[in-house]
């Protein structure tokens, strides 16, 4: 099975904090997303990536930043958390074959992050 | 640009009744679609998707859906729901290489 996991369920900042959401997977995929969801809004998505050091803007990117290092993990990073960021983040990862848009999206349990 | 629209954001059901979740898309092009299912304080999983062939696919759970090209309908069915089917489904649209979801659907099935 594939598993992906995110280093937190529950995360706590004040605004100004740099925060930093982890994320692992261990089935050997290239692509790996992060999204946002929230109520009414369902997921969007702020950035992904297609390879190691590679990175693409999503829909909603402003205020955030992320890193790949090695191909099974995928970091996002708040800068300077604000309390518009307080939501629900999901990350996922993919195969990336050459079907890359048929592929099915496996997803991580979430990390709801709280910004006071 | 593509769209996914979730017609109904709340659907209540009794247990063993019939339903169906409602989703319909744009796109000026050919695209793949899915259904994924998030339980309560869990991630999401995959319940089917369509990518070509039969337009009636299956998935798990019992849960299958139809693919309508000229009403742009991916609609979700399951004849007999039960208690443990209650969870938030969502309905993706995948062209390029990125996926983009509906606003999501909450099925609540009462007993």
């Amino acid at each position: 099975d594939v598993k992906v996991t995110q280093s937190s369920r529950y995360l706590v900042k004040r605004t100004g904090e740099k925060v930093f959401l982890e994320c692992v997977q261990d089935m050997d995929h290239e692509n790996m997303f992060w999204y946002r969801q929230d109520p009414g809004l369902g997921l969007r998505l702020i950035y992904f990536s297609y390879d190691v050091k590679m990175k693409e803007k999503g829909d909603i990117p402003e205020g955030y930043s992320v890193s790949r290092e090695k191909k099974e993990r995928f970091s996002l990073i708040l800068e300077s958390a604000s309390t518009n960021q307080t939501s629900m983040y999901l990350c996922a990862s993919s195969l990336g074959t050459s079907g890359t848009r048929a592929d099915t999206q496996y997803f991580g349990p979430g990390t709801r992050l709280t910004v006071l | 640009a593509q769209s996914v629209t979730q017609l109904d954001s709340q659907v209540p059901v009794f247990e063993e009744a019939p339903v169906e979740l409602r989703c319909n898309y744009s796109s000026s092009v050919s695209v793949y679609l899915f259904w994924y299912v998030q339980y309560p304080n869990q991630g999401l999983q995959l319940l089917l998707k369509y990518l070509s062939g039969s337009t009636l696919v299956k998935g798990i759970n019992g849960f299958e859906a139809e693919f309508n090209k000229s009403q742009t309908s991916f609609h979700l069915r399951k004849p007999s729901v039960h208690i443990s089917d209650t969870a938030e489904y969502f309905c993706a649209v995948s062209r390029g290489g990125d996926m983009r979801f509906g606003a999501g659907t909450r099925l609540t099935v009462k007993p």
